[in-house]
């Protein structure tokens, strides 16, 4: 069984600072894909990031960087020079190897993270 | 841009009455999700759809829960004889690849 661990419940952070959001997990699976999801008050999930286990680099879109920490099971998302917008809830989820059938997603409890201009 | 939509996107029904929601997936997704959202909480899977087959349901979809996706399109969630505990966000997601899990914007179910 895959599980994800979110140990921020909220987190303030100032305009314009970088913010690093924790996820921890769990698998006995060697090959596993991590994702990080930005859920505004609207309620749809984003799609912010993705890493695959076996990429040797660290993924990265845009402000968004995922510090992927494979032998210490951790995938942390690091948001640069942070914007009023992206006071939002985050959740850090798993997926099982990519085969070809029910790939579905494990979420951890989610970070809110609110930006104080 | 035609990505998942969801309808309704907020129902308030009375204890014990039936609902009823639908996902439209992106055209060319052949794979839908539902999940369950409560409050504090992240998204918890509840059935998968491969084309017009259900290929899995979690143990959280009760007897009260159905879904189906007739010719692999559309799909329905209903809910009957509705309980508080139902109230959450439900949410579909639809994929072709791993790398193309897009969700819609739910449904807000309140059960008074």
């Amino acid at each position: 069984a895959q599980k994800i661990t979110q140990t921020q419940p909220g987190m303030f952070v100032q305009e314009k600072e970088a913010v690093t959001l924790d996820c921890t997990y769990d698998t006995s699976d060697q090959s596993y894909g991590l994702f990080w999801y930005k859920q505004p008050s609207s309620g749809e999930m984003i799609f912010l990031i993705y890493q695959g286990s076996y990429d040797e680099q660290n993924a990265t879109e845009g402000r968004y960087s995922l510090n992927f920490q494979k032998a210490r099971k951790s995938a942390n998302l690091v948001i640069s020079a942070s914007q009023l917008g992206d006071s939002a809830m985050y959740f850090c989820a798993m997926i099982p190897p990519p085969y070809f059938g029910n790939e579905k997603l494990t979420f951890g409890t989610g970070t809110r993270l609110t930006i104080i201009p | 841009d035609t990505g998942v939509s969801q309808d309704p996107r907020h129902k308030i029904t009375k204890r014990g009455q039936n609902v009823t929601f639908r996902c439209d997936p992106i055209s060319e997704h052949n794979r839908l999700y539902w999940y369950r959202q409560t409050l504090g909480q992240g998204p918890e899977f509840l059935t998968y759809f491969q084309n017009e087959a259900q290929l899995e349901k979690s143990r959280l979809l009760s007897d009260r829960f159905s879904a189906e996706r007739p010719k692999g399109s559309f799909s329905t969630l209903e809910i009957q004889r509705t309980e508080q505990g139902d109230s959450a966000m439900y949410l579909c997601a639809s994929t072709r690849t791993v790398y193309g899990y897009t969700f819609g914007s739910g449904t807000r179910l309140t059960v008074v």
